[in-house]
């Protein structure tokens, strides 16, 4: 299996800050990854998918870039509503694994 | 417009099956290049991925899982049903079902429903 490795685990910052959070893959993967943001008692939301392109309606101040083992996701300038858990996904090969999530919290 | 929701027993008891059922609407199983992914969360930990089946018949399932866990599809209906045997209590999650397109993330999710697995 390919093991999916984010971090930081809890990352707390402030509103405007610049976010990055990273995740390495225990292979390569190319760019067969996905970033997803999910809130408390809410399912996931795709925000990213191929590493860096930006599902429709997903504000540009969030980007990803990476390819092989390591892709990061930044959020340009963070928003109240973006206060919430972060995952990657890599979909290169069977089985599909997570990342273990990348709480992002208020300073 | 792709919506998707989870339906089954919320209380099941150990070594008893579950079996969820994810109903659609907004695309067909039988279109080129769809899926339907089944997700799982246990309380306040990761996404776990369990099983995909795809236009073609192409299924994939958790290794950790394989021995007890299936996947169907009722193109007809728009359902897919996941079965999960011998249930214990570490199988306690939400269970989620998403849509995806090949060679993207999963885009839209059900809103999940929530299994306990206790006596």
């Amino acid at each position: 299996d390919i093991q999916m490795t984010q971090s930081p685990s809890t990352l707390s910052a402030s509103g405007q800050d610049r976010v990055t959070i990273t995740c390495r893959a225990s292979q390569s993967i190319s760019s067969w990854l996905a970033w997803y943001q999910q809130k408390p008692g809410k399912a996931p939301k795709l925000l990213i998918s191929k590493a860096s392109s930006l599902e429709i309606g997903v504000p540009s101040r969030f980007s990803g870039s990476g390819s092989g083992t390591e892709f990061t996701l930044t959020i340009s300038s963070l928003q109240p509503e973006d206060f919430a858990t972060y995952y990657c996904q890599q979909y290169n090969s069977y089985p599909w694994t997570f990342g273990q999530g990348t709480k992002v919290e208020i300073k | 417009q792709i919506t998707l929701k989870e339906s089954g027993p919320t209380l099941v008891k150990p070594k008893q099956a579950l079996a969820l059922t994810c109903t659609f609407s907004g695309f067909s199983l039988s279109t080129s290049g769809v899926g339907v992914v089944w997700i799982r969360q246990p309380p306040g930990k990761a996404l776990e991925w369990l099983a995909s089946i795809h236009w073609n018949d192409d299924n994939h399932y958790s290794p950790s899982l394989k021995s007890r866990i299936a996947i169907t599809k009722d193109t007809s209906e728009n359902q897919v049903v996941l079965t999960l045997t011998n249930m214990a209590p570490v199988d306690t999650a939400t269970y989620y079902c998403a849509h995806r397109i090949v060679g993207y993330g999963m885009a839209v999710w059900g809103q999940g429903t929530t299994v306990t697995v206790s006596s």
